[in-house]
């Protein structure tokens, strides 16, 4: 019953460097999300995706690259870390039945610096 | 575009003192409506919701009716407790796009013994 998991909970990278943030669901969810969290900004939608194959831009997506392969996984790569990438994300993955919208559930969300 | 707005924290109360947190919001058509809750150092999760117009979300002691005419969602509880001390998001999700979640800005709540 793990719902959804991201990986790591805690990164400090210097500027310029790589890396991915990893979020995987267990719930067969088709819908998967990442956003990002920053004070008095509420959570902002970076990338998302509907299902496998096919992904999104959200709000904020600069700065990031999106895949969903299968669809249990949905990879966050930071191509090159800057400051302002310093923030709390969050992966979430719902289920929508048509005509209808169900709740989001959320990972416990991955704290990064940028130095 | 669509867009959610809530009351600025933080706010802070007594035990067993009455809560509200207004929320607004600007969408199209007939959206969902939500409230999710983050403890600290948690993700978030779902505290209640409404899909239409009259209806009402519970969960915990709190309650949320969704209102078409004056387009709002104020969160209420009777009676906090010290364990109800959060960040509250008003959230609504578009009829069209369920994977699109726009969220408020985040109310922090603050309950004192």
């Amino acid at each position: 019953n793990a719902g959804v998991t991201q990986t790591p909970k805690f990164q400090v990278l210097k500027t310029g460097q790589s890396m991915t943030l990893q979020c995987a669901q267990d719930m067969n969810h088709e819908y998967m999300s990442w956003y990002r969290q920053d004070p008095g900004m509420g959570l902002r939608l970076i990338h998302y995706s509907v299902g496998a194959g096919i992904t999104d831009q959200g709000e904020v997506p600069n700065g990031y690259n999106v895949s969903r392969s299968t669809t249990e996984d949905f990879p966050l790569r930071l191509l090159s870390a800057a400051p302002s990438q310093t923030s709390v994300y969050f992966c979430a993955s719902s289920y929508s039945r048509s005509g209808a919208n169900t709740e989001a559930f959320f990972g416990q969300g991955t704290r990064l610096t940028v130095v | 575009g669509d867009s959610v707005t809530q009351m600025e924290g933080p706010v802070t109360l007594s035990e067993e003192a009455f809560l509200t947190i207004n929320c607004t919001y600007t969408a199209t058509g007939y959206p969902s409506l939500f409230w999710y809750v983050q403890y600290p150092g948690e993700g978030l999760q779902l505290l209640l919701k409404a899909t239409k117009a009259d209806d009402k979300g519970s969960n915990k002691g709190f309650e949320a009716t969704y209102r078409k005419e004056t387009t709002s969602f104020h969160l209420e509880k009777g009676s906090v407790q010290v364990s109800d001390s959060a960040v509250y998001f008003c959230a609504l999700s578009p009829y069209s796009s369920a994977s699109k979640i726009i969220f408020g800005s985040g109310t922090r709540l603050s309950i004192r013994p």
